[in-house]
């Protein structure tokens, strides 16, 4: 079973910020939390990763409390294209994304 | 700059019938995965090779057998097809433990 809890949607204005929130209180000091999303019916993509410290890239930023009970994915400037279903994932050791049903995120003009 | 790529794109079965899906990787990735996704859920894990020459099932992996034929390349082989495999199929590849995933574009199989 997924580690992780996510609320099953949320919307956002296009160009605001999109703030996607993630619960782990399981999991372990050695497990990662995976963000991926999935447009429409492709391919999940890859966006972010972490296990203690805030994380940034060109796509977003991932801050995870210092507890690790929780993280939240940050969509700096989010625009109709971020329209996706976003999985938040705690990966263990042997490396193999178990996927809950994620947040459906619907940026809106 | 390929990625993984998966073949076919669509396919549909008569139950009872076989079939194996493709996918091959460019990016020398150690690790590939199978994975399913049915109408609204998140995807569940079929079967993955964390190195060449291994294989290990998944959380979903009845009715379903794989092979990891070289580095390049993983199959999914439906022996008999039910009703209760259709869905779309994804693979991935990856570096190995603690990498992200590069997914290919699926394979929606339909079974009659």
């Amino acid at each position: 079973d997924a580690k992780t809890t996510q609320p099953t949607s949320m919307d956002c204005a296009e160009g605001r910020a999109a703030n996607l929130p993630c619960n782990h209180s399981t999991i372990s000091g050695n497990e990662y939390v995976y963000w991926y999303r999935q447009i429409h019916s492709q391919g999940p993509q890859y966006i972010i990763h972490g296990l203690k410290n805030n994380e940034t890239n060109e796509m977003a930023s991932l801050i995870i409390t210092e507890d690790r009970k929780s993280s939240t994915l940050i969509l700096p400037h989010a625009t109709l294209r971020d329209t996706a279903v976003y999985y938040c994932i705690a990966v263990g050791s042997q490396g193999n994304l178990i996927f809950g049903k994620g947040t459906k995120l619907s940026v809106k003009p | 700059n390929a990625g993984v790529t998966q073949t076919p794109k669509f396919q549909v079965l008569k139950t009872g019938q076989s079939m194996t899906l493709q996918c091959a990787q460019d990016m020398n990735h150690n690790s590939m995965y199978w994975y399913r996704q049915d109408p609204g859920m998140g995807l569940r894990l079929i079967y993955y090779s964390a190195s060449e020459g291994t294989t290990d099932k998944g959380e979903v992996p009845n009715g379903y057998n794989v092979s990891r034929l070289n580095k390049r390349e993983f199959s999914l082989r439906l022996e008999s097809a039910a009703p209760s495999q259709t869905s779309v199929y994804f693979c991935a590849s990856s570096v190995g433990s603690n990498y992200g995933y590069t997914f290919g574009s699926g394979t929606r199989l339909t079974v009659v």
